[in-house]
């Protein structure tokens, strides 16, 4: 089993709509969790990450962490056609960056 | 401020030969990382290390070995290439190895072995 899963995708959502990814991790002993986004071509860049249970919110962005359900997830609010990207997980314990392999989110203008 | 930079950025290579992968940063970060990324499967860990002089195996370390003889340098060795080693490859960097910390990218090396 992959360390860390999620929604296989693609996601396609009209503009200004929400936009939701959803993330598992296997290790309890994870840490520390994040989200990058990815346009097609280009490296990774961070996007936000969240290490307590709860909600925390960074413009349209909300990440949301579970720790007893093992569970992260990305919402994206009033999407807009620059969101059109691939979305990486990654969970992090005290050695490695461990990602997933993305879901791609198509936003239709 | 480069950041971090790979080299070469794209490489043609006939099965069987080596190659060595550059990776350098310029932020003095204490950990780094090897990536490759397919279709369908995402970023996987090939190599990491934590500090100067320390190296520990990812997800798919076969075929691959590292080292950490100084903290801005983390090369890859391909002692002798495959087919399915063909794929994008991607060095990081952050400041520690875990909590909090954002890891930063290279641009990749698109490789091809033939």
């Amino acid at each position: 089993q992959k360390e860390v899963e999620q929604n296989s995708g693609p996601l396609s959502v009209p503009e200004g709509a929400i936009a939701s990814l959803n993330c598992t991790y296997s290790d309890r002993g994870s840490q520390s969790f994040f989200w990058y986004r990815q346009y097609s071509g280009k490296s990774p860049e961070l996007i936000m990450f969240i290490y307590s249970n709860g909600d925390k919110e960074d413009g349209r962005f909300t990440a949301q962490l579970n720790k007893a359900s093992q569970y992260v997830s990305l919402l994206i609010r009033d999407s807009q056609p620059s969101d059109s990207a691939t979305y990486l997980c990654a969970v992090t314990d005290d050695y490695k960056l461990s990602f997933g392999a993305g879901t791609t989110v198509t936003v239709r203008a | 401020t480069a950041g971090i930079t790979q080299a070469p950025t794209s490489q043609i290579l006939a099965a069987g030969r080596s190659m060595t992968l550059r990776c350098t940063q310029d932020m003095r970060h204490n950990a780094m990382y090897w990536y490759r990324q397919d279709l369908g499967l995402g970023l996987r860990l090939i190599h990491y290390s934590n500090t100067a002089g320390t190296t520990g195996k990812g997800e798919v370390p076969d075929g691959y070995s590292v080292s950490r003889a100084n903290t801005d340098d983390f090369p890859l060795t391909l002692a002798s290439a495959v087919p399915s080693q063909t794929s994008v490859y991607f060095c990081a960097s952050s400041d520690s190895p875990g909590v909090n910390t954002e890891a930063f990218f290279g641009q990749g090396t698109r490789l091809t072995v033939v």
